[in-house]
């Protein structure tokens, strides 16, 4: 079955950086786009952004644009997101989730980032 | 950017009684290929999003068949025939034909 379990949530300073992983498994993780979907406290569902299956094309959404990176690593059925000079405002829970043309049909339990001094 | 407004903001409904959650986009969600990649996602109390509506009204694996969509276009509905104490939550569209956006969010309690 498919399971996508994201881990790397911790509490960081404003300005600091960090790197969240999403291992994935039960499913040929290389073909399929993925995604970062973050909920802030008490708020609903933003996007992130998406990774192609072999190619690396990546698209950000604006918020996050030159401040977050997303990558893979097929070999090991890994999806990263590596965020730098984070904010108070990037307080969330971090979903990964897999992107099957058009719908996100299957989604990781979610790590949590606080951003705070 | 394609934006999703949902409406209403919050519903309490009677249990076996139906439940209506519209979405209306910014923009039309016909993509080049001709599907219109409009979804819905439940979002129980401390869960993660699950996938329940995919293409407007395809159900997905595992969902009961009291929840529907259907739409086209710009306007989009989500229906539960008979609400019962499980589908407590919140209730998103999200569209995958330009990028990805989320409405706000409704949210589902029982009278």
């Amino acid at each position: 079955q498919v399971q996508l379990v994201e881990s790397g949530g911790d509490l960081v300073k404003p300005g600091g950086s960090l790197r969240l992983s999403c291992a994935a498994s039960g499913f040929t993780f290389s073909i399929y786009y993925m995604t970062w979907v973050r909920q802030a406290p008490g708020k609903g569902l933003e996007w992130l952004g998406h990774i192609s299956g072999t190619d690396n094309f990546v698209f950000y959404a604006d918020a996050v644009k030159g401040r977050f990176t997303i990558s893979r690593d097929n070999a090991k059925n890994s999806l990263f997101l590596q965020m730098n000079n984070l904010r108070v405002e990037d307080t969330a829970v971090y979903y990964c989730a897999r992107w099957n043309v058009g719908p996100l049909d299957f989604w990781g339990q979610g790590t949590p980032v606080t951003v705070s001094s | 950017d394609v934006v999703l407004t949902q409406t209403p903001v919050s519903s309490l409904v009677t249990l076996g009684q139906p439940a209506s959650i519209s979405c209306r986009s910014s923009q039309s969600l016909v993509h080049s290929d001709g599907n219109t990649y409009l979804s819905w996602l439940q979002q129980r109390p401390g869960q993660p999003p699950r996938l329940l509506i995919y293409e407007i009204s395809r159900r997905f694996s595992g969902v009961p068949d009291r929840f529907s969509g259907s739409g086209a276009g710009t306007d989009f509905t989500l229906i539960i025939s008979r609400v019962e104490p499980e589908d407590v939550g919140t209730y998103y569209c999200m569209q995958g034909t330009q990028l990805c956006s989320f409405g706000q969010g409704t949210k589902l309690e029982i009278k």
